[in-house]
């Protein structure tokens, strides 16, 4: 059974770092790109990172964000600097169906991170 | 980045009723457009993807279709647990996201 389940959210103030975790199991991370998605308070879905055959980055998130997978651990990171009021959101970590194309067929339950003094 | 327009942003409905929610992209992806289900404080479940395949376990009464630049996700005969919000979501290049269509009982 595949799952998904995210890790490392909490309260930080702005310029602050966080990184979150995303602990897999049931499939083979290597085989399957792997994306963090967030959603503002009361907002839709906002693709944030992906990492498959390259690493990608929204431009609200590129040079602050980064992307990482340890495969020996099955866990997938997101290294978040200079974190900004409007980064306040939940994040959710989510499994491609395949290897390139992003079509989330599983998605963790979601870690909260407020940003705020 | 391809914009993603869905329509209506809310629709009030009935159970039984047939609906049917819209999404159009700012340039063709084909049929590379998928559409996810999320109910209030849970992630976000996938229904259709390649714009017509129904999700193993997905209820048949959800089904797909379109394709270029203009797709729709049809819900026939409403079920209490179909009230909910609808995003629609581009695989083509990085992907994109609608903002979301919010299903309420009449």
């Amino acid at each position: 059974e595949v799952q998904l389940v995210e890790f490392g959210g909490g309260l930080v103030q702005p310029g602050g770092s966080l990184r979150l975790s995303c602990a897999t199991s049931g499939f083979t991370l290597t085989n399957h790109g792997m994306s963090w998605v967030r959603q503002a308070p009361g907002k839709g879905l906002e693709w944030v990172s992906t990492i498959s055959d390259k690493i990608y980055y929204a431009d609200s998130v590129r040079g602050r964000f980064t992307i990482s997978r340890d495969t020996s651990k099955n866990t997938l990171f997101l290294q978040m600097n200079s974190l900004r009021a409007e980064d306040t959101a939940v994040y959710y970590c989510a499994k491609y169906q395949s290897a390139l194309t992003s079509i989330f067929d599983y998605w963790g339950q979601g870690t909260l991170v407020t940003v705020s003094s | 980045d391809i914009q993603m327009t869905q329509s209506p942003s809310s629709l009030s409905a009935s159970v039984g009723d047939r609906v049917a929610i819209t999404c159009r992209a700012s340039q063709n992806i084909i049929t590379f457009l998928n559409w996810y289900q999320q109910k209030p404080g849970r992630a976000p479940k996938l229904l259709i993807y390649g714009a017509s395949s129904l999700q193993s376990g997905v209820p048949s009464r959800f089904s797909g279709g379109g394709s270029g630049t203009d797709f729709t996700l049809t819900i026939n005969s409403l079920q209490p647990e179909d009230f909910a919000t609808y995003y629609c979501q581009q695989s083509y290049t990085v992907p994109t996201f609608g903002r979301g269509t919010k299903l309420e009982i009449k």
